[in-house]
């Protein structure tokens, strides 16, 4: 399977913790993007990395949230201290140049 | 604030119809225009992406583009129940992040 993948699928944790999602994108692509989603509305754009350079982070994303994408491969999401509002679909795509982006199946976070 | 909206649905057509998407963003430097299609609890599955005014047809599928209007649109012909989802609309600038709508949902009934 050569498509963006996503790890872990679902993740379901105390409020306070902290949580790591991986993506692994297409391996010709050079772009990464992480978005979240929540009911009813469209993807939100977190951050994205051109090879190992995060070119640009959302101005809503609060310093709980951190990417890296050390090696211009796969790339990290953590949150730390998670709070009832981080509960959302977080999902990674990659792309090539000025072609579409392609997503993964997204980790689905859960707060308790 | 770059914005793109679109009309959040549900928009409903009978089996066989036409349905028709619309979309517009408020950036006129964007130069790439993408629609998606996401089933409830998946990802976001890319269907046709535009970049110059005009229509690109395929299949079942015709994405139209006027820029001067800031308006993209999706139609698709002969509908099916299978069709039934969230439609979303992504705008790109060069070198710029993707900003996504709001989706409209779409039901088709058979």
């Amino acid at each position: 399977d050569t498509g963006v993948s996503q790890d872990p699928r679902h993740k379901i944790t105390k409020r306070g913790q902290n949580v790591t999602f991986r993506c692994d994108p297409i391996s010709e692509h050079n772009r990464l993007y992480w978005y979240r989603q929540t009911l009813g509305q469209g993807p939100e754009f977190l951050t994205y990395f051109q090879n190992e350079a995060q070119l640009e982070k959302s101005r809503l994303l609060s310093d709980r949230f951190s990417a890296e994408r050390p090696k211009g491969s796969f790339s990290t999401l953590e949150i730390q201290r998670t709070e009832q509002g981080d509960s959302a679909m977080y999902l990674c795509a990659s792309q090539q140049g000025n072609q579409p982006q392609h997503f993964g199946d997204g980790t689905r976070l859960s707060i308790l | 604030q770059k914005e793109v909206e679109q009309n959040s649905g549900p928009l409903s057509v009978p089996e066989g119809a036409i349905a028709s998407l619309n979309c517009t963003y408020s950036d006129r430097g964007s130069q790439s225009f993408f629609w998606y299609r996401q089933y409830s609890g998946k990802s976001p599955e890319l269907i046709m992406f535009i970049y110059s005014n005009g229509d690109k047809e395929d299949g079942r599928f015709t994405a139209q583009l006027n820029k001067a209007s800031q308006y993209v649109s999706l139609l698709i012909r002969d509908s099916q129940p299978s069709d039934s989802a969230t439609y979303l609309c992504a705008v790109n600038s060069r070198g710029q992040n993707f900003v996504f709508g709001p989706g409209t949902r779409l039901s088709v009934l058979p």
